[in-house]
């Protein structure tokens, strides 16, 4: 089946120091990408899409500056989030429809445990 | 409008019972409705989705059993595994949105 591969799984990062998340689909060709925050034992909620070869798509109340998304390829789409701070723990998931109709199977990865100190 | 409503939050069940979550929508503009099974530290994996042409669909020891009237979908999981312990999600989308919209979710434990 589908595969979606994001690294890395786990990030401990100080302070106002930037990471970078990325997401992969393996064996398809994704223009969409989702990616979703959760927090423990909470639902998901969507943070943007990312569009390849354009810009994103926000949600309201998250702040694109914060977290820059960038889609460069067909099968690549990352995630940065920047000066992060403590707040910004959390875990992070991105996900690809496989196959253009918005009801196409949705396909997660395993989603990055970010933790800042 | 946009939310999904998800019950109960958890859910216990003994081993070969029936679990059964609920979810109520109020956009009637959702036509897809999947359900997602996320074991801690994970993504979560599509278990099993259902469009509103259809009143039921049945894949394995899963069920959606969808009431287009009362906008509500329920999953049923048949002869429930101690395997099965993990936290589910209900979702909805439609053409005009393409990310899914997810309920709050419930941790359900089978108990062998």
């Amino acid at each position: 089946g589908a595969v979606v591969s994001q690294h890395p799984s786990r990030v401990i990062c100080k302070s106002g120091t930037s990471v970078k998340i990325e997401c992969r689909s393996l064996d398809f060709q994704a223009t969409t990408m989702f990616w979703y925050r959760q927090f423990p034992k909470k639902s998901l909620m969507l943070m943007a899409t990312s569009n390849e070869g354009s810009k994103a798509t926000y949600e309201q109340g998250v702040e694109k500056d914060k977290f820059l998304i960038n889609h460069a390829s067909l099968t690549l789409s990352t995630l940065t989030v920047t000066s992060a701070h403590p707040e910004d723990s959390s875990f992070y998931i991105c996900s690809a429809r496989v196959g253009t109709p918005y009801n196409s199977p949705l396909h997660f990865g395993n989603g990055t445990r970010l933790t800042v100190t | 409008q946009q939310q999904v409503k998800q019950s109960p939050q958890s859910l216990i069940v003994q081993k070969g019972g029936i679990s059964i979550i609920n979810c109520a929508y109020e956009n009637t503009a959702f036509d897809y409705f999947p359900w997602y099974q996320q074991f801690p530290g994970k993504g979560p994996a599509l278990l099993i989705a259902i469009r509103p042409d259809v009143s039921e669909k049945k894949e394995g020891r899963f069920t959606i059993s969808f009431n287009k009237s009362a906008k509500q979908f329920s999953l049923h999981i048949m002869d429930s595994q101690p395997g099965d312990s993990a936290t589910y999600f209900c979702a909805a989308s439609n053409q005009a949105g393409t990310a899914l919209i997810f309920g709050k979710g419930t941790t359900l434990s089978v108990s062998s």
